[in-house]
């Protein structure tokens, strides 16, 4: 049972680059989900998916794209880069209503955009 | 926007000090939960608390929920260095449907041995 797990590890990115993350998780979870963190700020939520196929907007959606096409994958992806974008980034899932199942994290992916 | 804040930002602390990091929120959740990541590693979840006035406890972790359940805390007795990490609390304002979960931004708690 690997959880959740994260790829790559860590990116590099110069500007105006796109780049998909992948997270996948073998737990048969409904929900997953994409936050970054940066220093000070604690987690904020990207984007979310309830289910195979359906995806909603977080806190901070603008200059992100995701995509739930299987159920154990949810993919975030950055078009064009930039700057702003340098954070981890942490993918999570639940079982079902995350108001009140505890979320699993994965190992994190390491941005940086020069 | 809908905020939950926390503080304090950073503390350091004696092994063997108490610690305590506060969580509060604009309006009334659903429900909160707590989670420490180790310095390099991810979020792990420690605890959920549902009721108003609800208090869990977890060996030397103590968990209440506020009766207004606007507010929570963290009080850890007797820290040690293996308590060292980033505590985050993270509360549900809204509906199921159309809610969100919110994490503070983190308490960052550093053990002198």
């Amino acid at each position: 049972n690997a959880g959740v797990t994260q790829t790559p590890k860590f990116r590099v990115l110069k500007t105006g680059q796109s780049m998909t993350l992948l997270c996948a998780q073998d737990m048969n979870h409904e929900y997953m989900y994409w936050y970054r963190q940066d220093p000070g700020m604690g987690l904020r939520l990207i984007h979310y998916s309830v289910g195979e196929g359906t995806t909603a907007k977080g806190e901070v959606p603008d200059g992100y794209n995701v995509s739930r096409l299987k159920k154990q994958n949810f993919l975030l992806g950055l078009e064009s880069a930039a700057p702003s974008q340098t954070s981890v980034y942490f993918c999570a899932s639940s079982y079902s209503r995350w108001d009140y199942n505890e979320q699993f994290f994965g190992p994190g992916t390491r941005l940086t955009v020069l | 926007g809908q905020q939950v804040m926390q503080i304090p930002q950073y503390q350091h602390v004696q092994e063997g000090e108490d610690f305590t990091t506060y969580c509060n929120s604009s309006t009334t959740l659903s429900n909160i939960q707590w989670y420490k990541q180790r310095p390099g590693g991810h979020p792990v979840f420690l605890i959920q608390l549902v009721k108003s006035g609800e208090v869990k406890k977890q060996k030397r972790l103590t968990f209440q929920f506020g009766e207004a359940k606007k507010n929570s805390s963290l009080h850890i007795t007797a820290t040690q260095t293996t308590d060292v990490g980033t505590y985050f609390c993270a509360g549900f304002m809204g509906s199921s449907n159309t809610g969100k979960l919110i994490f503070g931004q983190g308490t960052t708690l550093q053990v002198k041995p």
